[in-house]
């Protein structure tokens, strides 16, 4: 079945720092993929979405590109403030109406 | 911006009762989802409902869960006996008739079962 694979946290980054988040994904068909963020106490927001290869995701300095080949969607920030930490929770859809599978969530701390 | 609204926000009630939690979804979305978070874990997907009934289920999804859209606009999810294993964030979620659309989910309802 569907899967999304991402790096274990937490994270732990100084501000300003660049940020990677990797995600990887199995999927039979052909998936639209998501980051979703989730700041503390709060419920899931979605932070970007890319839904065909190559596509690139942004938003509030995030990006992600869709890499078919690699089977990829890495969450980058290249500049990390304190308001950025949360868990990020990488996605996918499959084709149709399957539901949304997510990734373990990976925590990320920002100090000043 | 619409938002999907889930009451209450957090309920605790004692093992082997009953408990029903309720969302409001956007009003034109079509497709309507329950996950949960055990705490610390990752957000696993329970149900999905659409034409006024259930399109997928997962594992999780026995005989002690079920969903209702009593009136067009709430969705609940009942629990009929809790117990202590059900103890977590449990998230609603709609989505608009857009395939390649993501989902809006709600705040969440914290439910703890002691």
């Amino acid at each position: 079945g569907d899967s999304v694979t991402q790096m274990e946290g937490p994270v732990t980054l100084s501000e300003e720092a660049f940020l990677t988040i990797n995600c990887t994904y199995t999927a039979t068909g052909y998936p639209s993929l998501f980051w979703y963020v989730q700041y503390p106490g709060e419920g899931l927001q979605l932070l970007l979405k890319a839904t065909k290869a190559d596509d690139k995701g942004s938003n509030k300095g995030f990006e992600a590109t869709y890499r078919k080949e690699t089977t990829s969607f890495h969450l980058e920030k290249g500049s990390v403030q304190v308001s950025d930490s949360a868990v990020y929770f990488c996605a996918l859809r499959d084709s149709g109406n399957t539901p949304l599978v997510f990734g373990k969530g990976t925590r990320l701390s920002v100090i000043a | 911006e619409p938002e999907v609204t889930q009451t209450p926000s957090h309920q605790v009630t004692q093992m082997g009762q009953e408990v029903i939690l309720r969302c409001v979804p956007i009003s034109n979305h079509l497709y309507f989802y329950w996950y949960r978070q055990i705490l610390g874990q990752k957000v696993e997907f329970l149900v999905s409902f659409y034409n006024n009934e259930i399109s997928e289920k997962s594992e999780i999804f026995d005989d002690q869960f079920s969903v209702e859209r009593p009136d067009g606009s709430n969705f609940t999810l009942k629990i009929r006996s809790t117990k202590l294993e059900d103890s977590a964030m449990y998230f609603c979620a709609s989505r608009g008739d857009g395939g390649s659309g993501g989902y809006t989910f709600g705040s969440g309802t914290r439910l703890t079962v002691v």
